[in-house]
């Protein structure tokens, strides 16, 4: 059972382009979570799906930042517009229910140049 | 505002010493404590999650402890190995609101040496 897959492991973006990330829950989980890490931070939440619904994003930017788990593929976290301040570290971790403890993946590191 | 602290930032110890570190966290609202081991360029691999004051959770050489009524709980580790170098997370879970939403602690930073 493959583990919380996310690509890219790094992206690099200049001022301005779109970033997507893409985070592959494990197998029977249907709830993600994303987490953004800054520079010197600890991690900080940002959304949670449930599958083709959010159910909360408290934790994101109200502007540029968007996500989404649709029924088939990937949870994808985008980000349009990039600037300097959006480099950190991406985290995107699921669980199987809401009370269960969450697996994280590997992570995408975003520097934008 | 929510916090979660922990202590200290970091840690040195040489093998086979045994060591312990602190986490706070608020005392009001609590539905969840968990720890997890963070190794560089690896992602957060769960230890423990408690739920009942008093709980106490072991996993080999690793133990915790939790204390809901004053907000914290201790993670020892009995006899460090090298391969216990890690940055280790503290995370609070909110009862009511969405229950998704994890509050970390940045985390204490262990280093062993052989």
């Amino acid at each position: 059972n493959a583990g919380v897959m996310q690509n890219p492991r790094h992206l690099v973006r200049r001022r301005g382009q779109e970033a997507r990330l893409r985070c592959s829950p494990m197998k029977g989980h249907s709830h993600v979570y994303w987490y953004r890490q800054l520079p010197e931070e600890g991690l900080k939440f940002m959304v949670y799906l449930q599958k083709e619904n959010i159910i909360d994003e408290s934790g994101m930017p109200k502007e540029r930042f968007s996500a989404e788990f649709p029924k088939e593929g990937p949870s994808i976290l985008r980000i349009q517009q990039v600037v300097r301040g959006d480099s950190a570290a991406y985290f995107c971790a699921s669980s199987q229910t809401i009370e269960e403890t969450q697996y994280f993946g590997p992570g995408t590191r975003l520097l934008v140049l | 505002i929510l916090n979660v602290e922990q202590s200290p930032q970091s840690l040195h110890v040489q093998e086979g010493d045994s060591t312990n570190f602190t986490c706070s966290f608020p005392s009001s609202n609590f539905y969840a404590l968990h720890w997890y081991r963070w190794e560089t360029a690896k992602s957060p691999e769960a230890l423990f999650v408690m739920t009942l004051n008093g709980d106490e959770k072991k996993k080999g050489r690793i133990s915790a402890t939790l204390n809901t009524k004053e907000g914290y709980s201790y993670l020892y580790i009995k006899g460090s190995q090298p391969e216990d170098s890690a940055t280790y997370l503290c995370v609070f879970r909110e009862s009511g609101g969405s229950q998704g939403n994890l509050i970390f602690g940045k985390g204490t930073k262990l280093s062993v040496k052989p």
